[in-house]
């Protein structure tokens, strides 16, 4: 059964610094997603990631796929306090889509 | 805005019952995507459907149902409710085929309440 693990669970970072965010996963994938929910909300799509060595940026996050060590990452540069929210990744395997438990992200000023 | 709507936004069953859970994905979307999110967790695939088709499933129980129509809605059944169906329902419409696709659309949700 297809594992995944986000760490840290909660994250609280001042305004400014910067922060990655791990998502493993156990079994070989087809693709991973990174999605950002805002308390109350629905799931905002972020990155899909599709082939060993991905790498994608929007704004201040950039997310990253190493398909051998079965391990993305989401990195956050200069935090502001809108990036306050919950980000979760998710893997694609066969007909599945398996969500990590989410990292809680607090920016704080 | 993603363009898919859910429907009711609420809603309060007993134990036993059933409910039936609506959602009207993006026009050209031929995949939607069904999720069951409890307070705190990330989001747990139900199941998909493409082209009026189940092509993949969680590990949900057979209670739980669901339909894809031509006109891009979709319904979620749940049978025999218990307590720990309790969640936020959320579905996600996509316009390739099954998961392999650059993005899911999700709609807003159900919060569902057993009592």
């Amino acid at each position: 059964e297809l594992k995944v693990e986000q760490n840290p669970l909660f994250l609280s970072m001042q305004e400014g610094k910067n922060y990655t965010i791990y998502c493993n996963y156990s079994t070989t994938s087809d693709r991973l997603y990174w999605y950002r929910q805002d308390p109350g909300k629905s799931l905002e799509s972020l990155f899909v990631l599709l082939s060993n060595g991905a790498v994608k940026q929007e704004g201040r996050l950039m997310a990253s796929l190493d398909t051998k060590a079965r391990l993305s990452t989401l990195h956050i540069t200069a935090a502001v306090h809108d990036l306050s929210a919950t980000y979760f990744c998710a893997v694609v395997t066969t007909g599945k889509s398996t969500f990590g438990d989410g990292t809680t992200l607090t920016v704080k000023p | 805005e993603t363009g898919v709507t859910q429907s009711p936004t609420h809603l309060i069953k007993t134990r036993g019952q059933q409910v039936t859970l609506r959602c009207s994905s993006q026009s050209g979307h031929n995949t939607v995507s069904w999720y069951q999110q409890a307070l705190g967790q990330g989001p747990q695939f139900i199941f998909q459907y493409y082209r009026e088709e189940e092509n993949g499933r969680g590990n949900f129980p057979p209670r739980f149902s669901g339909l894809q129509f031509p006109n891009y809605s979709s319904e979620l059944n749940v049978n025999a409710l218990e307590l720990d169906d309790s969640a936020l329902y959320l579905c996600a419409s996509s316009p390739g085929q099954g998961l392999m696709t650059d993005t899911q659309y999700f709609g807003p949700g159900t919060r569902l309440t057993v009592l």
